[in-house]
């Protein structure tokens, strides 16, 4: 079975504060990616990485930063958190599909709850 | 533009009452459509990948079905435990791996 797992479960940061949230995978995955969920908002993409050290923004990458060193580790960074980014985070990842055809189905982790007071 | 709209948002039956929940997309070009489930406070848990028109799958009490617009996730004599949000998403063609979710539909199973 697939397993991601993510750092925390529950996090309660101050304003301004650096957060970083950690993600990993191990199923030797290529792609990984962070989403936060918001009531009536669904699944939003802020980022996601093919490879190592690779990363492409996705809708929402505004206030975030990430960092993939390793192939099983994906980090979303809050540089500096505001209440606005209070919310659930989830990390996914997915293999390449193969050539001609296929998918590369996503799978999640358990998400983190973030607070920023 | 791609996007994928699920219906009804919230659906609440009796234990045993079969139903199905809609997941309506339009794509440029349709790599392959997902289900998950998705319970209070945890991650989408994976359950289907459809690639084709006419492409059925099953597990225990649910099946998903796939047409050129259009996906069900039919589901028979339904228990409490099947209480959860369902959400279909659309990988396009063009998406370089990332997919389009819907909003999800909230199934609450009455006992």
């Amino acid at each position: 079975d697939v397993k991601v797992t993510q750092s925390s479960r529950y996090l309660v940061k101050r304003t301004g504060e650096k957060v970083f949230l950690e993600c990993v995978q191990d199923m030797d995955h290529e792609n990984m990616f962070w989403y936060r969920q918001d009531p009536g908002l669904g699944l939003r993409l802020i980022y996601f990485s093919y490879d190592v050290k690779m990363k492409e923004k996705g809708d929402i990458p505004e206030g975030y930063s990430v960092s993939r060193e390793k192939k099983e580790r994906f980090s979303l960074i809050l540089e500096s958190a505001s209440t606005n980014q209070t919310s659930m985070y989830l990390c996914a990842s997915s293999p390449t599909p193969y050539s001609g055809g296929g998918t590369d189905t996503q799978y999640f982790g358990p998400g983190t709850r973030l607070t920023v007071l | 533009e791609d996007q994928v709209t699920q219906s009804p948002e919230a659906l609440r039956l009796q234990e045993g009452e079969s139903s199905s929940l809609n997941c309506s997309y339009t794509v440029s070009g349709l790599r392959g459509l997902f289900w998950y489930r998705q319970d209070p406070g945890k991650g989408p848990e994976f359950l289907f990948t459809l690639y084709s028109a006419g492409e059925e799958k099953e597990k225990e009490r649910l099946k998903a079905t796939l047409t050129k617009k259009e996906s069900f996730l039919h589901i028979t004599a339904p228990k409490p435990e099947d209480s959860a949000t369902y959400l279909c998403a659309v990988q396009p063609y063009s998406s370089a791996s990332k997919i389009i979710f819907g909003s999800g539909t909230r199934l609450s199973i009455r006992p």
